[in-house]
């Protein structure tokens, strides 16, 4: 098992320029997160989605947009970035219990807006 | 939502030495308190967790207890080692599904 996969790791994006953050988990995972994490601070939810077809906002999500097709995939996209959101974004996923869920943390991507 | 406020935001010990890091919440409806590790330039791991319906937890050098009446959970780590050192975040429910975390606590062991 690969666990939760993200690409890129790096990338570098102009002021105004969109992309997509992949995020892929081969665990059978319904919950699938993602979160931002800025220099020396904690971690932000973003958006989250507990199954195919559906997604919900998180704290920060202003900026973001997501989908989830599939169980598989969950990815991030930005449109018109901005210098506020150069972050590491971390993707995470887990199961669903009734008492409790660890989370699976991918390696994250590491964006700079200029 | 969840109030996770965790205490304190740096620690330094010697080797050897005991570490005890904090974390209180706000909902007394929480079930569910993990902790992560997240050594520099990684990504967090857990490392330990508690359920609501026990007070303590053990693995090997790492120990969780939990204080449901004064809403406070604890991460204890015995005979630290420079491997220890890393930033560790407690977490508590937040609504279905997901957790607020705390804030970091940055552990730094000294040799």
């Amino acid at each position: 098992n690969a666990g939760v996969t993200q690409t890129p790791k790096f990338r570098i994006l102009k002021i105004g320029q969109s992309m997509t953050l992949q995020c892929t988990q081969d665990m059978n995972h319904n919950y699938m997160y993602w979160y931002r994490q800025d220099p020396g601070m904690g971690l932000k939810l973003i958006y989250y989605s507990v199954g195919a077809g559906i997604t919900d906002k998180g704290e920060v999500p202003n900026g973001y947009n997501v989908s989830r097709s599939t169980t598989e995939d969950f990815p991030l996209r930005l449109e018109l970035a901005a210098p506020s959101q150069t972050s590491v974004y971390f993707c995470a996923s887990s199961l669903p219990t009734s008492s409790g869920y660890g989370y699976t943390f991918g390696s994250g991507t590491r964006l700079t807006v200029v | 939502g969840e109030n996770v406020e965790q205490h304190p935001s740096t620690l330094s010990v010697q080797e050897g030495d005991s570490a005890v890091i904090k974390c209180t919440y706000s909902d007394s409806a929480s079930n569910y308190f993990p902790w992560y590790k997240q050594e520099l330039g990684k990504r967090p791991q857990l490392i330990i967790d508690i359920r609501s319906n026990v007070g303590e937890k053990k693995d090997q050098r790492i120990a969780v207890t939990l204080n449901k009446t004064a809403k406070h959970f604890s991460l204890h780590i015995t005979e630290t080692q420079p491997e220890d050192s890393a930033v560790y975040f407690c977490a508590a429910p937040s609504g279905y599904q997901k957790v607020t975390f705390g804030t970091g606590t940055k552990l730094q062991v000294i040799p």
